[in-house]
């Protein structure tokens, strides 16, 4: 099976960084991604890393760390915008025949709000 | 605009009813997931096809059912709805199922709120 934790909640100020930690345990590993997600709207994508390191895309960057099951979102240069939901989701590793892997599961979100 | 398109994209109904929401997804994706999301709560996953067929199931009940169509297109089916199926029903899709080879995007549509009442 697959399992995710992500903090429930992190506050911070307009202009700083804040790192958003992902820890998951997985029985097949296919990937790790980042969504955000404002309140009643779908998720958008915003990164995707399935080899270790860092993966930098402007203000946002993501690590991922195989061996420890551990990943991060760094965002930077915050901006109010930025207060929404972000989601981390593990994709297992399909076995073919077996419908119970495969799965692109989703922790239950990290709530950041951005103080000014 | 994602590409996915979902309808309806509101829907209330009563208790013991029955819904079919329905997704279409970006054009040459062959994947299509579904996604649960009630309020306050995170994504839970339902089911993903995958060129017409079931690749991975997820905690979807017994009343729920899926299909993907020739056309790609894909609908979800609720019956003997409960109050507690009231939820945000989300659509995803993608080129083909995530590798560590393809390293695709997963797309997300805006959603159909359902509200049984």
């Amino acid at each position: 099976g697959q399992n995710i934790d992500q903090p429930t909640e992190m506050t911070a100020t307009e202009g700083a960084i804040v790192q958003i930690n992902c820890t998951y345990q997985t029985s097949g590993f296919n990937g790790l991604f980042w969504y955000q997600q404002h309140a009643g709207e779908a998720p958008t994508f915003l990164s995707y890393n399935v080899l270790d390191g860092l993966e930098e895309k402007g203000r946002f960057s993501s690590f991922l760390s195989r061996s420890k099951g551990y990943s991060y979102l760094l965002l930077k240069e915050l901006q109010m915008k930025d207060s929404a939901s972000y989601l981390c989701a593990v994709h297992g590793y399909y076995v073919r025949g077996s419908s119970n892997t495969g799965k692109l599961i989703f922790g239950q979100g990290t709530t950041l709000q951005v103080k000014p | 605009d994602s590409g996915v398109t979902q309808t309806p994209k509101h829907l209330i109904t009563a208790t013991g009813q029955r819904v079919t929401l329905r997704c279409s997804p970006r054009s040459g994706d062959l994947s299509v997931y579904w996604y649960q999301q009630s309020l306050d709560q995170g994504l839970q996953f339902l089911i993903q096809y995958y060129n017409g067929e079931e690749r991975a199931k997820g905690n979807i009940l017994e009343r729920f059912s899926a299909q993907q169509f020739p056309d790609l297109h894909s609908e979800l089916n609720l019956s003997s709805l409960e109050l507690g199926d009231s939820a945000l029903y989300f659509c995803a899709s993608s080129p083909r199922p995530t590798s560590i080879l393809s390293g695709n995007t997963i797309y997300f549509g805006e959603g159909s709120w359902l509200t049984v009442v």
